[in-house]
């Protein structure tokens, strides 16, 4: 089955304490992107990547990491998380190297940083 | 002003009405947009792309209006299932812009 898979879905944590959002696509795509999405705010990107080894800052960048070694995974990472990190965290992928096709998207994190 | 811009709604419709949504765009050079739809904080799931000349796919329509630089969604005979927050997403070469998205609520 088609699928993007985050983990974990849930995680409530401290803030300073480094923590990893692993993302992982099986359909052999090229772009793949994180967004956090809050109330009142909608959907935003943090970073996108089309393709292994290329990454670029999305809209809200500010406080996290990616890295794309590998072409089926994308980690979130957040190096030193604070409070107004807390939010609902989405992966998606999707085939091309510009995005333009739809975005399979995972399930979602929801973060909490206390 | 925010790049994509959508009325929040909510937009309360009974089953079998018509409703129109639309998503205006800052970017003049943009050239690629979508529809999503999101139930209650689940992922959001493509709905539709939307094409310069318009497009259709079966009670949804989307056309794209480059002068204004708006987006329109029109979805007829509405289903409770319909209810849904409808996202418009402006593609930027891979950097996309989601609209807060338009709450739908259709009742019996």
């Amino acid at each position: 089955e088609a699928q993007v898979t985050q983990n974990p879905r849930y995680l409530i944590t401290v803030t300073g304490k480094k923590l990893t959002v692993t993302c992982s696509q099986n359909m052999n795509h090229e772009y793949m992107s994180w967004y956090r999405q809050d109330p009142g705010l909608g959907l935003r990107q943090i970073y996108y990547s089309m393709n292994v080894e290329v990454t670029d800052k999305g809209d809200v960048p500010e406080g996290y990491k990616v890295s794309r070694k590998e072409k089926r995974n994308f980690p979130l990472i957040l190096e030193s998380p604070s409070p107004n990190q807390t939010s609902l965290y989405f992966c998606a992928s999707s085939a091309g190297a510009v995005g333009n096709q739809p975005q399979h998207f995972g399930d979602g994190t929801r973060l909490s940083i206390l | 002003r925010k790049e994509v811009e959508q009325d929040p709604g909510p937009f309360n419709v009974p089953e079998g009405a018509t409703v129109a949504f639309n998503c205006t765009y800052s970017n003049s050079a943009s050239q690629s947009f979508f529809w999503y739809r999101q139930d209650c904080r689940k992922e959001p799931k493509l709905l539709m792309s939307v094409y310069s000349s318009g497009n259709e796919d079966g009670r949804f329509t989307a056309q794209l209006n480059r002068a204004s630089q708006y987006i329109s969604l029109l979805i007829r005979d509405s289903k409770l299932s319909d209810s849904a927050t409808y996202l418009c997403v402006d593609n930027q070469g891979g950097k996309l812009i989601f609209g807060q998205g338009t709450e739908l609520s259709v009742k019996p």
